[in-house]
């Protein structure tokens, strides 16, 4: 059972915008950054932001990351078919001296 | 072109060993921490273990301490995972993944292992 909880799916129609949330503690993302990452059906996870707002190069601009206090989130703006993926918060968790995702957000475009 | 590459998989009874091997290409693999991360069956995703560059640093999600060991040779730009007293609950795809944190992360594909009698 992991510290950060994300709702279990997301739904939304071309075009539209959809946010995922990612609510952890202060030891976790409380005091570090946060990364997002997109797993693809049947695909490795790939990175699509990282600490808190950034995003790798390649990276279209219609997903953005944000921070505040112990909660983090991901906007998918213009969404498009294949956003339909898996996507998962994470950071380092202080007090349990470990690596920690977040439960994972399944995002459907209906 | 990164390229991170697992293998080492495969099934496996309960309280037995696997080394899972992870060979890196395309960048400068001393310059990184790495990372093994697991996913169950149609379950999220799981931080296993870690390394630091010169390998003087590691650290362990607790249901593997003391089971699991990580390892990296940078001569070969290779890292390793010594599984040991393998239990039911291990049974997933395990990711060799660079830099969790921060711009550089880079995943492989993965290697299956399956504890079952």
């Amino acid at each position: 059972q992991s510290v950060l909880t994300q709702p279990p799916s997301v739904s939304g129609t071309p075009g539209q915008r959809v946010t995922i949330s990612c609510s952890g503690g202060s030891s976790n993302i409380g005091s570090n950054p946060v990364n997002w990452f997109q797993q693809l059906p049947g695909t490795a996870p790939k990175l699509l932001v990282y600490t808190n707002n950034q995003r790798p190069s390649g990276v279209p601009d219609r997903f953005s990351g944000s921070k505040s206090g112990t909660s983090a989130s991901l906007a998918i703006s213009g969404l498009q078919s294949e956003d339909e993926a898996d996507y998962y918060c994470a950071t380092w968790d202080g007090g349990l001296n470990a690596y920690v995702f977040g439960t994972g957000t399944e995002v459907t475009v209906l | 072109e990164v390229q991170l590459v697992e293998s080492g998989g495969g099934l496996v009874q309960p309280g037995g060993s696997l080394r899972l091997s992870c060979v890196a290409s395309g960048y400068t693999f001393s310059s990184y921490w790495m990372n093994w991360v697991r996913q169950a069956p149609g379950k999220g995703l799981e931080w296993v273990a870690s390394i630091k560059q010169d390998g003087s640093e590691k650290k362990y999600v607790d249901p593997v301490k003391g089971r699991f060991t990580i390892s990296r040779d940078n001569a070969k730009n290779s890292m390793y995972l010594q599984m040991n007293s393998l239990r039911a609950e291990d049974t997933a795809l395990y990711y060799c993944a660079r830099a969790l944190s921060g711009g550089a992360s880079y995943w492989g594909h993965g290697t299956l292992v399956i504890v079952s009698s």
